[in-house]
């Protein structure tokens, strides 16, 4: 079966740039989405289709997919972006998603 | 405004049977994929049923395959989900999530909790 790695935790401090990793075979061949989940909450949809961003989500949030590795780039990261970060890739051909195992970020 | 609301959780013994409800409003729900996600506590998110918006189309993950069925009643904007045989490892905030481009899940309901114990 497909996996997706992403690192556990991530450290940044306040109004620097974050980078979130999403590791998986032959990924950049794949469609790639994000999420943000909060403590209690259901997840955000912040990236699709690799780099684009649903209405609503600030131009901050980056994303890129190439290769093995998709990326999530948050710049000027506030308090509020503490929360775990999701990456999810879907293969069309199959009809299977998988969702990566998600990383912690900190806001120090 | 778009919703989704699931319903039909609960605690249920190894071997049951439960069913899972999502009713959706704000958006022409005939027209969209839907899907089921779970979050097992303290544990991260897994993909578990797809639907295709003609209900001609359905897939499962492999830890549900034979155990679960998804379906989906157009007339009434509603997904189900039939979950039988049940395992502890089912245990889990179960959501249902619209489909959106690039195999995304834009909207995502509040989820319902379906716990699986003696």
């Amino acid at each position: 079966s497909y996996e997706l790695t992403q690192p556990p935790s991530v450290s940044v401090s306040p109004g620097q740039t974050a980078s979130i990793t999403c590791s998986g075979e032959k990924l950049g061949e794949k469609y790639t989405s994000w999420y943000r989940q909060k403590p209690g909450q259901s997840p955000v949809l912040l990236i699709y289709q690799d780099t684009k961003r649903p209405s609503g989500i600030p131009e901050r949030f980056f994303g890129s997919n190439s290769g093995n590795t998709a990326t999530l780039t948050i710049s000027g990261t506030q308090a509020m972006d503490e929360a775990d970060y999701y990456c999810q890739a879907w293969d069309s051909s199959t009809i299977y998603y998988v969702f990566g195992p998600g990383t912690r970020v900190t806001v120090l | 405004e778009v919703q989704l609301v699931e319903s039909g959780g609960g605690l249920v013994r190894p071997g049951g049977s439960l069913r899972l409800s999502c009713a959706a409003s704000g958006f022409n729900f005939k027209t969209y994929i839907m899907n089921w996600v779970r979050q097992a506590p303290g544990k991260g998110l897994e993909w578990v049923s797809y639907i295709s918006s003609t209900s001609s189309s359905i897939h499962y993950a492999d830890s549900v395959k034979g155990r679960f069925t998804v379906s989906r009643d157009n007339a009434n904007n509603s997904l189900s989900l039939q979950l039988n045989s049940l395992r502890a490892e089912d245990t889990a905030l179960y959501y249902c999530a619209r489909g959106d481009t690039g195999g995304s899940f834009k909207i995502w309901g509040q989820g319902t909790l379906v716990t699986v114990s003696s």
